[in-house]
């Protein structure tokens, strides 16, 4: 079955430091991957997406992730992160028949001022 | 501009109870509807998707059942509530392939 590896289950860091959210996921064919964040008390929103075409995507707040295929990655970057990006990280992998989003266990990013 | 809502926004309910959880889209027509559950740690478990009125797939055996009545209403329900029920249920809609739009959830708490 398909799933979704996220390597860190909590990473604290201080304001300006960089981030990298590792993500793996299962399944060698065409995939759509996405990240999405979970701020305190708040919905579940899209961070970022990608389909097709460039690797490099960037998504809002400053974030990045770079989709590597051949090692079925999609890591999560951020060269400096703030306070306000305390929050809940998922990555999230379309399965093979493209019906539904399979995640990963998500990862808590605490920021301290 | 779409929107999403469900309700109740929480929930306690005694073992053996019904559970009725409504999830409403609107903005779109057609939208590819979804049930997870999130348990802390253990990121989103989906439940049940719909790309149609009366099209429900099930991901998981359990407890639960979802119904499509409307384009843009999803219904997740239970007949008799089990301790093991209790969690987070998210409601999200989608267009096709693309990405998935979610609600603000249900907290249910079965006691």
């Amino acid at each position: 079955a398909q799933s979704v590896s996220q390597h860190n289950h909590h990473v604290i860091l201080s304001e300006a430091a960089s981030l990298e959210l590792g993500c793996n996921y299962s399944y060698g064919g065409t995939v759509n991957l996405f990240w999405y964040v979970q701020y305190p008390g708040q919905h579940l929103q899209l961070l970022l997406k990608y389909f097709s075409g460039d690797p490099l995507v960037k998504g809002i707040k400053g974030f990045e992730a770079e989709f590597i295929k051949s090692k079925f990655s999609f890591n999560l970057r951020k060269p400096s992160v703030q306070w306000s990006d305390t929050a809940e990280y998922f990555c999230a992998v379309t399965n093979q028949a493209g019906t539904a989003l399979i995640f990963g266990k998500g990862t808590t990013l605490s920021v301290s001022s | 501009s779409q929107t999403i809502h469900q309700w109740p926004a929480t929930l306690v309910q005694p073992v053996g109870s019904p559970l009725s959880l409504e999830c409403t889209v609107e903005g779109t027509s057609n939208p590819n509807l979804y049930w997870y559950r999130q348990a802390a740690g253990r990121g989103l478990q989906l439940l049940f998707y719909s790309v149609g009125i009366g099209q429900i797939s099930s991901e998981v055996p359990q407890n639960l059942s979802a119904s499509r009545p409307q384009d843009r209403q999803f219904i997740l329900s239970s007949k008799k509530l089990l301790l093991s029920d209790s969690g987070f249920y998210l409601c999200a809609w989608s267009v096709g392939r693309g990405e998935q739009y979610f609600g603000p959830g249900t907290r249910l708490t079965v006691t």
